[in-house]
């Protein structure tokens, strides 16, 4: 069966980086489209990117632009969020997903606390 | 990319029908059939319940029907159970291979 299984949660302080995974199995990984989803505490959901099929460049969300790089690494099937310059309002539930077919990992808490 | 805009709550008693409405612009909703709708129960990850605009994935009551006229697209629920209580978020495809979301409905059953 599909799984999307997300590494574990995070605390950072702001200014610093942090770097998500999401491994997946159960599907086709390169001819898939991957995306990330966030949830803030309280707040709705919000579309950060997806990382295209192999060869494909990411399409990311303006407003995380040029502090995010989503990558995969196709030997291990295994997608990374990485996002940098963190601030408290990057503090959520990170979310990889195969948003076409409804299949999510469990979510990363990503915690940005001085 | 604006989120979509859906109203922040709506509310019906158990058996009445409510709908959900999703109002983007002609650049996505209005331009794709690409319109997806999620319900998400506290502290669980979102469940698809429409995809493509009117497809109900295989296990997903046929109470859910969604539909798009224009710039708007719309979730119904019909014969509304106490299960039904959550919130719903839409989803397009946007311009640019971009996509992005409603800012989301809770919905309470009275």
């Amino acid at each position: 069966q599909v799984q999307l299984v997300q590494s574990g949660a995070e605390v950072k302080k702001p200014g610093a980086s942090v770097k998500v995974s999401c491994k997946t199995s159960g599907f086709s990984f390169t001819s898939s489209y991957i995306h990330w989803v966030r949830q803030a505490p309280g707040h709705g959901l919000e579309w950060m990117g997806m990382v295209r099929s192999s060869g494909d460049s990411p399409s990311y969300a303006q407003k995380v632009q040029g502090r995010v790089t989503m990558t995969k690494d196709t030997s291990t099937n295994t997608l990374y969020l990485e996002l940098n310059s963190l601030t408290p309002e990057d503090t959520a539930v990170y979310y990889c997903t195969r948003l076409y077919y409804g299949d999510w990992g469990q979510g990363t808490r990503v915690t940005v606390s001085a | 990319q604006s989120a979509l805009t859906q109203p922040a709550s709506v509310s019906g008693s158990p058996g009445q029908s409510i709908t959900i409405s999703c109002t983007g612009t002609s650049s996505d909703v209005g331009s794709y059939n690409l319109v997806f709708w999620y319900q998400q129960h506290p502290g669980k990850v979102p469940k698809l319940i429409i995809y493509e605009v009117t497809k109900r994935p295989s296990g997903v009551s046929d109470r859910f029907s969604g539909s798009k006229s224009g710039d708007t697209a719309s979730l119904t629920i019909s014969g509304l159970q106490a299960e039904d209580e959550a919130d719903y978020y839409c989803c397009s495809y946007a311009p640019s291979s971009t996509w992005v979301f409603g800012g989301g409905t809770k919905l309470t059953v009275l």
